[in-house]
């Protein structure tokens, strides 16, 4: 059964460093989702992507993020300048249509020391 | 505001009983999903439903629009269901609301 991946399972970060979450999709999937659960607290959206662009996103989802996909079957969120509370595990989803399930990735746990 | 509510946070349960889990929102939505996530942290989606209801082996999500109302239900539940089932909804947007999760144990 097709799924989505994330890579990688754990990131450990210096404050102040980049990162960059990747993901691939199911194949032939459209819409494209992030997600993070910060340790103890309820999954949060963060951003949909849809046809190459930014459809939705949320008041977390400030200047120091940035998704991309860069080649057709990646999907990444980039976090330009970490800071201590972007600590969370940080989950992709795709779904074929919007108004259908979304399958999840495994997550990546982000850890900014 | 747009909330979502679960109840209970947390249940326990002996090997066989049934299991209800409900979910409450405040506005209209256009799809609700039920989503199981495991220790390890991987969410899984189990349901999505707009209207009526759906089953999938031992599994049953029923929705009630007018009520604003969504409940799961588990039946012969079993060790393995141990984990945290979380009622998210998607208003007119691309923005999946989600509960804080009600954490299942289910003991042999």
């Amino acid at each position: 059964e097709p799924e989505v991946t994330q890579t990688p399972s754990h990131q450990v970060t210096q404050m102040g460093q980049e990162v960059i979450l990747r993901c691939v999709p199911i194949s032939n999937h459209l819409y494209f989702y992030w997600y993070r659960q910060i340790l103890g607290q309820k999954v949060e959206f963060l951003v949909s992507f849809y046809n190459n662009e930014i459809s939705e996103k949320s008041e977390i989802f400030d200047d120091q993020f940035s998704v991309e996909r860069p080649d057709g079957s990646n999907f990444t969120l980039k976090i330009r300048s970490t800071k201590l509370e972007d600590s969370a595990m940080y989950f992709c989803a795709s779904s074929d249509k919007r108004e259908l399930s979304q399958y999840f990735g495994p997550g990546t746990r982000l850890t900014v020391l | 505001k747009n909330e979502v509510e679960q109840s209970p946070q947390n249940l326990t349960a002996q090997e066989g009983e049934f299991i209800t889990i409900n979910c409450s929102y405040s506005v209209g939505i256009s799809a609700l999903h039920w989503l199981q996530q495991h220790p390890g942290g991987g969410i899984v989606s189990l349901f999505m439903l707009s209207s009526g209801k759906k089953k999938h082996g031992r599994l049953i999500a029923t929705i009630n629009i007018q009520e604003k109302h969504s409940s799961l239900h588990i039946t012969a539940s079993h060790p393995r269901d141990s984990a945290v089932y979380i009622c998210a909804v998607l208003y007119n947007t691309d923005k999946l609301i989600f509960g804080t999760g009600t954490r299942l144990q289910v003991f042999p």
